[in-house]
């Protein structure tokens, strides 16, 4: 059971509302990851970190931004949601610093977000 | 552009069947990874091969890794109703440690 969550699970909110959706992981991993993924479709990194105050835009352009202030606590926030956010975003954590380390990627469930 | 294509998109089998699904990727990698997901919900990681590895078993999964041909396949033995899912190739870009998925297959095994 990976200790990786994200809320909320659901969120419809209307357009030019402000959202944060967050993540936050217990297995003190260093590595964190947004995805962004329509329904039946494949995923697309959004972005990333390395850790502490580390961010990386991924290779989808987003207009959301993140911060890592905390390793545990990877929270992703859109200024001005519009209908074009609909999707599902998915947060990953991997690699704990002194291992040890299997490369794996462990994933929330997700948060299905719906912009009127 | 995705770093992964895979194939087919979509695959429907009778239980007990083998199911195949295949990835290619583009550039060189440090390992590359099989993935699953039930509708709805988060990635479940399934196996890791390594680059320097050609084929890694667990269980009722075989995973084979051609660097050569830069893909891989997966093939799960004896399928069962609870495999339907979509599953998805991902790689570990070499000298980063971002993960590039693939397009994903979805599986549908029939009772």
């Amino acid at each position: 059971e990976a200790d990786i969550y994200q809320t909320p699970r659901y969120l419809v909110i209307g357009t030019g509302k402000k959202i944060t959706l967050e993540c936050s992981q217990t297995m003190g991993h260093d590595k964190m990851y947004w995805y962004q993924q329509d329904p039946g479709m494949e995923l697309h990194l959004i972005h990333y970190s390395y850790g502490v105050n580390s961010t990386e835009k991924g290779d989808l352009s987003s207009e959301s931004t993140v911060s890592r202030i905390r390793t545990e606590h990877f929270p992703l926030t859109l200024e001005s949601a519009r209908p074009s956010h609909t999707s599902q975003y998915l947060c990953a954590s991997s690699e704990k610093a002194g291992g040890p380390n299997t490369g794996e990627l462990f994933f929330g469930e997700g948060s299905r977000l719906t912009v009127l | 552009s995705q770093q992964g294509e895979e194939d087919p998109q979509a695959l429907s089998i009778q239980e007990g069947e083998n199911a195949t699904m295949n990835c290619s990727y583009k550039t060189s990698i440090n390992n590359l990874q099989w993935y699953r997901q039930n509708s709805g919900r988060g990635l479940v990681h399934l196996i890791l091969i390594r680059s320097n590895e050609r084929e890694k078993h667990s269980g009722r999964l075989r995973v084979t890794l051609d660097t050569s041909k830069k893909s891989s396949s997966l093939l799960i033995t004896a399928s069962r109703a609870a495999d339907t899912a979509s599953y998805f190739c991902a790689t570990g870009l070499g000298g980063t440690y971002k993960y590039i998925f693939g397009t994903g297959t979805r599986l549908k095994v029939l009772a």
